[in-house]
């Protein structure tokens, strides 16, 4: 099944050690989004690439980082995490950015890598 | 600026009993609205998509919901909620970006 796969699940790291999350798609879809939810919260954009083009959401700390070598796999780096960034972090996919009725931009998700700092 | 509001936080149902979650959102134009549904501990899956046409959409696990424009909302509902239905299920409006509601969390009794 075409899907969404985030590694690793579960993720301990200690404060300020740098840590990377990975996600990797088989929908060959052009958009890959990074979305950081805390406990109990909506889930938040951190930002996304279109194709090659990165996209950072204008709140985003310039903690998190990320990469995109190819059209499957898309990296988050947190360089120096911190307790508040204990999170879930969620990949999600989407053929393209608009697409109305054609539900090209219907987003599918990862199962998420839960961040905890210690 | 576009905004989702879904005034439950926490909703506890009996199993067999009939659920609304209610959704409203802010969006000057025709909005792009979605239902997501998240277990515990898991990603996101959609319910169910609003773009156009009839305002009354059908979605997966026997879930609909109805867009009303005149009163900007987008509510879910179910008929019969069953215990596997417990959950967080989040609202979300699609303008140049996803925006998620905060969310509501299901719990079933049984």
């Amino acid at each position: 099944d075409a899907m969404v796969i985030q590694n690793p699940r579960y993720q301990v790291t200690q404060f300020g050690k740098p840590v990377t999350l990975s996600c990797s798609q088989t929908l060959n879809h052009n958009v890959m989004y990074w979305y950081q939810q805390k406990s109990s919260q909506a889930p938040k954009l951190l930002f996304h690439y279109y194709d090659k083009d990165f996209n950072n959401e204008a709140d985003t700390p310039d903690n998190f980082q990320s990469r995109r070598p190819n059209t499957s796999f898309c990296f988050l780096d947190i360089r120096s995490p911190g307790l508040g960034d204990a999170a879930m972090y969620l990949c999600a996919t989407s053929r393209d950015l608009t697409g109305g009725a054609s539900g090209a931009n219907v987003l599918t998700f990862g199962a998420g890598s839960r961040l905890t700092v210690l | 600026a576009q905004s989702v509001t879904q005034p439950d936080i926490h909703i506890t149902v009996s199993e067999g009993a009939s659920l609304e979650l209610r959704c409203n959102y802010s969006y000057g134009a025709t909005p792009y609205l979605f239902w997501y549904v998240q277990s515990p501990g898991q990603g996101l899956q959609l319910l169910l998509k609003y773009f156009s046409g009839d305002t009354l959409v059908q979605g997966i696990k026997g879930f609909e919901a109805e867009f009303k424009r005149s009163q900007s909302s987008f509510n879910l509902r179910k008929p019969s909620v069953h215990w596997s239905d417990a959950a967080e299920y989040f609202c979300a409006v699609d303008t140049d970006k996803l925006i998620f509601g905060a969310g509501t969390r299901l719990a079933v009794h049984p």
